[in-house]
């Protein structure tokens, strides 16, 4: 199955800041990318995806990079807020759209 | 229905006992995942459905555990036995169809909680 590495475990950040969570996969064959955030006691929601065929995704604060190559993904987001704090997951789906989660990134954005 | 539905939200019972976790999906959507997330970890895979079928229960940990979907909507988690260990979020998914690219919706979970 595949295997995804999740970094940092935990990420704590000034307001206004930027904050950066990477995964790496196994499977070359991936081609979709979801990250989902979990408040405390909550479903994972999505909050954005990219697709292999381009190479960085924004929405607003948050941005989403992809090195295919590398096979690694990244999660951006600028000008953080204590909103934000929660915990991110990474994830990567086999052709069946099966999930493979990384293991969770607790962000803490400081007021 | 608006999104996934779980119920219960919790559950506590006592080693030994059998437990059933529902599973409501989005209507429509064919595709329907498992997962059991233990504190501080990721979700981890169990079952999933496409229509009625159990088409992958690779991820399910022993012969305790068990799922229906026998009308191709709500699905059942069900374990037997139950221990200590078995305590864990356990998150209902469900998607349009089943191919990569499709966005997977999750439930709230269930909390259960053996002692």
């Amino acid at each position: 199955g595949e295997n995804v590495e999740q970094h940092p475990s935990t990420l704590s950040v000034q307001e206004g800041d930027s904050a950066v969570i990477k995964c790496t996969y196994s499977d070359s064959a991936s081609n979709y990318f979801p990250w989902y955030k979990q408040e405390l006691g909550k479903r994972p929601q999505l909050i954005i995806d990219i697709r292999s065929n381009v190479g960085e995704k924004k929405d607003q604060r948050i941005a989403v990079t992809l090195n295919k190559t590398a096979k690694h993904f990244s999660l951006h987001i600028t000008e953080t807020q204590p909103e934000d704090s929660a915990v991110y997951f990474c994830a990567v789906p086999n052709n069946f759209n099966k999930f493979y989660f990384g293991s969770g990134t607790k962000l803490n954005v400081k007021p | 229905g608006a999104g996934v539905s779980q119920t219960p939200s919790n559950k506590v019972t006592e080693k030994g006992k059998y437990v059933e976790l529902r599973c409501d999906p989005i209507s429509g959507h064919t595709a329907l995942y498992w997962y059991r997330q233990s504190l501080g970890q990721g979700p981890e895979f169990l079952i999933y459905f496409q229509g009625t079928g159990a088409a992958d229960d690779s991820g399910l940990p022993n012969d305790r555990f068990f799922a229906v979907r026998p009308e191709g909507s709500v699905s059942t988690l069900k374990i037997q036995r139950t221990e200590r260990g078995d305590s864990a979020v356990y998150l209902c998914a469900s998607s349009l169809l089943r191919q990569q690219n499709t966005e997977a919706f999750f439930g709230q979970g269930t909390r259960l909680t053996v002692v």
